[in-house]
């Protein structure tokens, strides 16, 4: 069990750019998260997947903001036509279904820097 | 609605006990979390207790729910130097998958 993993750990853009991060949940681990936190605060949710499926999407995920897990293994966020406002850590976690739903493990993150 | 409330900051003597405290608002929380997150790293999750839980205990954490007053607290037994981290209360709830954050608490440890 080697732990969620994300890539990259740092991400420096310019406004306007693309960006696409990528999460690799804990293997056998049929739920994954995406979170979003900005200094001084707690993560807050941003959209998670069951296998494939996004089965929900927070108010926060704007249309400038995709993800896609499309074979329930991965998942990608990415972000277009980036403004300073998307700077944050961005996490992604995952779980086992059913029953285990609960227990969600965190990756390190990445740290997106948009100047 | 929503929200989870702690105290920002916390200092404590080395080797003394920690506890942290924290509100939630949802009544039909069911799962309420306590997560570490020290400098540079991801979360951890540290412990967790169920709605229907008074007490977990788990070495040297104690999580004590008091869901009448929508209360959560951790205490952490001889406090040691590794434990300076930020800690997050958190709530789950059985309708959705989201967890719900507070902004932390900054544990300072003092020699």
């Amino acid at each position: 069990d080697t732990g969620v993993s994300q890539d990259p750990r740092h991400k420096i853009t310019k406004r306007g750019q693309n960006v696409t991060f990528r999460c690799d949940p804990i293997s056998e681990h049929n739920r994954l998260y995406w979170y979003r936190q900005t200094l001084g605060q707690g993560p807050e949710f941003l959209t998670y997947f069951q296998n494939e499926a996004q089965l929900e999407k927070s108010r926060l995920l704007s249309d400038r903001f995709s993800a896609e897990r499309p074979k329930g293994s991965f998942s990608t966020l990415e972000i277009q036509r980036t403004e300073q406002g998307d700077s944050a850590m961005y996490l992604c976690a995952s779980s086992r279904g059913l029953a285990e739903f609960y227990e969600q493990y965190f990756g390190p993150g990445t740290r997106l820097t948009v100047t | 609605g929503e929200d989870v409330e702690q105290s920002l900051f916390l200092s404590v003597r080395e080797g003394d006990s920690s506890v942290i405290n924290c509100t939630y608002t949802d009544s039909s929380s069911t799962y309420l979390y306590w997560y570490k997150q020290e400098p540079g790293a991801g979360l951890q999750l540290l412990t967790y207790i169920f709605s229907n839980m008074d007490m977990k205990q788990d070495q040297r954490l104690t999580v004590l729910l008091n869901k009448k007053d929508k209360h959560l607290s951790l205490r952490i037994a001889d406090t040691q130097t590794g434990d300076s981290a930020i800690y997050f209360c958190a709530e789950g709830l059985d309708r959705d998958d989201k967890i719900i954050f507070g902004k932390g608490t900054r544990l300072h440890i003092l020699p």
